[in-house]
């Protein structure tokens, strides 16, 4: 178990339709990122947040936005979706953003879009 | 980011030392190399993670090369709970810390 947790484990929804992936880091974490990992395209880097702040963002579409709140936590919002949105969703996070530290991973949401 | 090249796949019998090349010959001297690994249908794991001198920890050990352009990840007793891709990625210390997954080695542990 990271300590990251992630809400809902799956999803399911039909294309079109708006949905809200939540992420609660671990404790003391800061930093919070989210991936995308579908089969074609493998593990891809979405965007980072650091202390309520977005630090960068890379491969996020114009239909995705995210958030982190006072609390830390995070949510990744989807929207007009897709039938190639459907994927695993993984949400990070680690307790600075610099690169000499480690990230855990959630265990991640399943996006499946009919 | 600079990339790094794994072979596809690696097979291991159970109880023997596993070595995990990766190579990354346009290393910088900032990037950190770090270890993780996906076990099936579950997120990435950290393993392990340097700078320049060798590292151990409780589940592997990283040798790195003396210029920096490979390293080899250590696993000294494969078990079955080992079977898993492993990615190694390169992490500039001074731009941030969005990890770029390559494709990873596929480790199969034979019993």
């Amino acid at each position: 178990d990271s300590g990251v947790t992630q809400t809902p484990k799956h999803l399911i929804t039909a294309t079109g339709q708006r949905v809200t992936l939540r992420c609660s880091p671990r404790s003391g974490d800061l930093s919070v990122y989210w991936y995308q990992q579908s089969l074609d395209q493998g593990l891809q880097f979405l965007i980072q947040y650091y202390n309520g702040e977005e630090r960068a963002k890379e491969n996020i579409l114009e239909r995705f936005s995210a958030q982190q709140f006072p609390d830390l936590h995070s949510e990744l919002n989807l929207s007009s979706l897709e039938l190639g949105d459907s994927a695993l969703y993984f949400c990070a996070s680690s307790v600075s953003p610099t690169s000499s530290y480690e990230q855990y991973f959630g265990p991640g949401t399943r996006l499946t879009v009919t | 980011d600079a990339k790094t090249t794994q072979p596809n796949s690696m097979e291991s019998n159970e109880e023997e030392p596993v070595h995990l090349p990766c190579n990354h010959s346009t290393i910088s001297g900032t990037d950190y190399i770090h270890w993780y690994r996906q076990l099936p249908s579950q997120g990435p794991e950290y393993v392990i993670h340097g700078l320049t001198s060798n590292v151990n920890n409780r589940m592997a050990s990283l040798a790195i090369a003396e210029d920096r352009k490979s390293s080899t990840l250590i696993l000294h007793r494969a078990t079955l709970r080992d079977a898993a891709v492993y990615y190694c990625i390169l992490r500039d210390g001074n731009t941030g810390n969005q990890f770029y997954f390559g494709t990873g080695t596929s480790l199969t542990v034979i019993p």
